[in-house]
């Protein structure tokens, strides 16, 4: 398996609150992604980085904001959480920008916002 | 905006038959199309990747065509056994490796 880690694995919060996700890689690889799965839309891009401190918008990014100060971790936050950003949301890594190599993924966080 | 559709959204078939499932995509501008595996509760585990140039690609019991002309991929499992139920996704590249997926075929398959 790809060295992925996302914590939490689970969470539940509050509306308004601050919510910050962690992924972190142990393969070195430039590229990271941060994708929400929701039945009815599938996975859907957030944000992703092509390296440190270089990041861009994906689909739906519109209520996040993320960082990479380091490569092997990106965070993803939710600045202040709403019921719409309840989801599963997964972290990815890739080796380079147009390769023929695939994406790996993390087993996911659960965000749960009451 | 690129669209990625999979048809059937569920499948179920005995156990020892081959299938298909099937993949297309609205824009025919793609870097390459992946397929994944999800179990319940689970990550994505990549089975296979098709780069725009190739045609097919095969791993085991597991076969992936790609015409990209047509906006079309198909999944082709062999021999299919009950470990092989599961969620399967295709994913498209835009660059960047972007993914766009679809939905998703639910694959049960019985002993």
């Amino acid at each position: 398996d790809a060295g992925i880690t996302q914590s939490p694995r689970h969470k539940v919060t509050e509306t308004g609150t601050p919510v910050t996700l962690r992924c972190h890689q142990t393969e070195n690889h430039r590229y990271m992604y941060w994708y929400r799965q929701d039945p009815g839309h599938g996975l859907r891009l957030i944000h992703y980085s092509y390296g440190v401190k270089d990041t861009d918008k994906g689909e739906v990014s519109d209520g996040y904001s993320v960082s990479r100060s380091k490569t092997e971790d990106f965070l993803l936050t939710l600045e202040s959480a709403t019921s719409s950003q309840t989801s599963v949301y997964f972290c990815a890594i890739s080796d380079g920008r147009d390769t023929d190599q695939p994406q790996h993924f993390g087993d996911g966080t659960r965000l749960s916002i009451l | 905006k690129q669209e990625v559709t999979q048809i059937p959204a569920a499948l179920s078939v005995p156990e020892g038959e081959n299938l298909v499932l099937n993949c297309s995509f609205t824009d025919s501008a793609i870097y390459n199309l992946q397929w994944f595996r999800q179990d319940p509760g689970k990550g994505l585990t990549s089975l296979l990747l098709i780069q725009s140039s190739q045609r097919e690609q095969t791993s085991g019991r597991l076969n992936a065509s790609l015409d990209k002309s047509s906006g079309r991929s198909t999944l082709y499992i062999a021999a299919s056994q009950p470990g092989d139920s599961a969620t399967y996704l295709c994913a498209v590249s835009r660059g960047a490796q972007k993914l766009v997926f679809g939905q998703g075929t639910r694959l049960t398959i019985n002993p």
